[in-house]
């Protein structure tokens, strides 16, 4: 059974930093491209940052690029996410889940519960 | 502003048949697959639909998916009280070099 455990949400002052950590079971983590998406408070999903199954490739929302970094460790099988320079629009529950790539197939095939993140004085 | 269009609600009794549009542009629908999550409160988004038109194991055929050009459906036959949920569409966008998602339909079940 694939289970995706998110932790390290918590509140953050603005410019302030948090790391985000995904443990992944269930599935051959070094083989899958990875991904996190969040939800801001009443609203819907949006899509933050991907990272590629070796770690040599990554993609990032406009949103985010230059402040947030993702990464992983195939030996831990856990996926991160650094944020730094928080902002109030930050603010949400951040989904890691495990993506499909494959030629002209991308989405999303199991995702986490999800871990919030509160950037507030 | 999301860049995949959807309807905020749609609503349908016990038994109806929905559709749920996404509407989107050249760089995204019109080159790639749409794929559609559900999401209840409090629970993890599920994958419902993938590639256009594909069902997950364990997904119920009342679930069925299409797409034309710029634009995509998710269609639920035979409604069912537990199908209340928030219904995503998303696509990978060429131009902005990463997934798109639609803001999302609220679906009641009356």
């Amino acid at each position: 059974e694939v289970q995706l455990l998110e932790s390290g949400g918590g509140l953050v002052q603005p410019g302030g930093s948090l790391r985000l950590s995904c443990a992944a079971s269930g599935f051959t983590f070094s083989n899958s491209a990875m991904s996190w998406v969040r939800q801001a408070p009443g609203k819907g999903l949006e899509w933050v940052s991907a990272i590629s199954d070796n770690g040599d490739t990554t993609y990032y929302a406009d949103s985010v690029r230059g402040r947030f970094t993702i990464s992983r460790d195939n030996s831990k099988n856990t996926l991160y996410l650094q944020m730094n320079s928080l902002r109030g629009e930050d603010t949400a529950l951040y989904y890691c889940a495990k993506v499909i790539a494959l030629e002209g197939e991308y989405y999303f095939d199991y995702w986490g519960q999800g871990t919030l993140v509160t950037v507030s004085a | 502003q999301s860049v995949l269009t959807q309807p905020p609600s749609a609503s349908g009794t016990p038994g109806q048949r929905v559709t749920i549009s996404c509407s989107g542009s050249s760089s995204n629908i019109g080159s790639d697959t749409v794929n559609w999550y559900q999401h209840l409160p409090g629970t993890a988004p599920k994958l419902l639909i993938y590639t256009n038109n594909q069902r997950p194991s364990g997904v119920p055929d009342r679930f069925s998916g299409s797409k034309s050009g710029t634009s995509a459906s998710l269609a639920i036959s035979g409604l069912q009280s537990e199908d209340e949920a928030v219904y995503y569409c998303a696509a990978w966008d060429d131009s902005l070099n990463g997934w798109v998602f639609g803001g999302g339909t609220k679906l009641t079940v009356l």
